[in-house]
């Protein structure tokens, strides 16, 4: 089973708004991630998780705020955001950090109005 | 600094004709990882294949096929008998403590 799990599919929040995504793994990985993906561009890392501690920080503005409760699961807080927020929110596991291939879940795509 | 670069934006063919997407690569370790990654109009990423390094020899599964020159630091990817379904942005990366994505080539096979 290479399944990674994202809810919700779409999203649509105002500025003012607080609202969580949320990513699920059960192939035992000890690596998730966080991307964000502008329409015809490559995804650009946010954050990763190495073994339930956050291991990378890609300078993401504090209204994003990453939370790694277990080893299965990623949830990503969302507050204040921004219009050119709006974006596809990939989650991604691999066995470790480094060399290994991630595996992608089907996305958030988030509209802030 | 590390870097990957897919020169070809897009590429249009006709079903069942056989299509190569290039990658070229920039790094200046001696032990690396290359990968390819699906991405259809679903916004889903698709783990395509992994490669080494120390590891040249091609690979083929199915009508893919990679092939990985070191000397020329490329790692190309072709499609044999395409099909509609092969429509798709395909992506290439490079590790690092992160993965480094190429830009990307959108591939539409027109029936």
């Amino acid at each position: 089973d290479t399944e990674v799990t994202q809810t919700p599919k779409h999203l649509v929040m105002g500025m003012t708004n607080k609202k969580s995504l949320k990513c699920e793994q059960h192939m035992g990985h000890r690596a998730m991630y966080w991307y964000k993906q502008k329409a015809k561009k490559p995804p650009e890392l946010m954050f990763v998780y190495s073994y339930e501690k956050l291991s990378i920080n890609e300078s993401v503005p504090s209204r994003f705020s990453p939370e790694c409760p277990n080893s299965s699961l990623l949830n990503l807080h969302l507050h204040a955001l921004q219009p050119e927020d709006s974006a596809l929110y990939l989650c991604a596991s691999s066995q470790a950090v480094q060399s290994y291939e991630q595996y992608f879940g089907p996305g958030t795509r988030l509209t802030v109005t | 600094a590390q870097k990957v670069t897919q020169a070809q934006t897009e590429i249009s063919v006709v079903e069942k004709e056989d299509v190569t997407l290039d990658c070229v690569y920039e790094t200046r370790d001696t032990t690396y990882y290359l990968f390819w990654y699906k991405q259809p109009p679903s916004g889903e990423l698709v783990f395509l294949i992994r490669r080494n390094s120390f590891d040249e020899q091609n690979e083929i599964s199915g009508r893919y096929s990679w092939n990985f020159q070191k000397s020329t630091s490329s790692f190309n990817f072709t499609i044999t008998a395409s099909q509609v379904v092969d429509s798709a942005v395909y992506f290439c990366a490079l590790s690092d403590l992160k993965l480094i994505f190429g830009t990307g080539t959108r591939l539409q096979v027109f029936p």
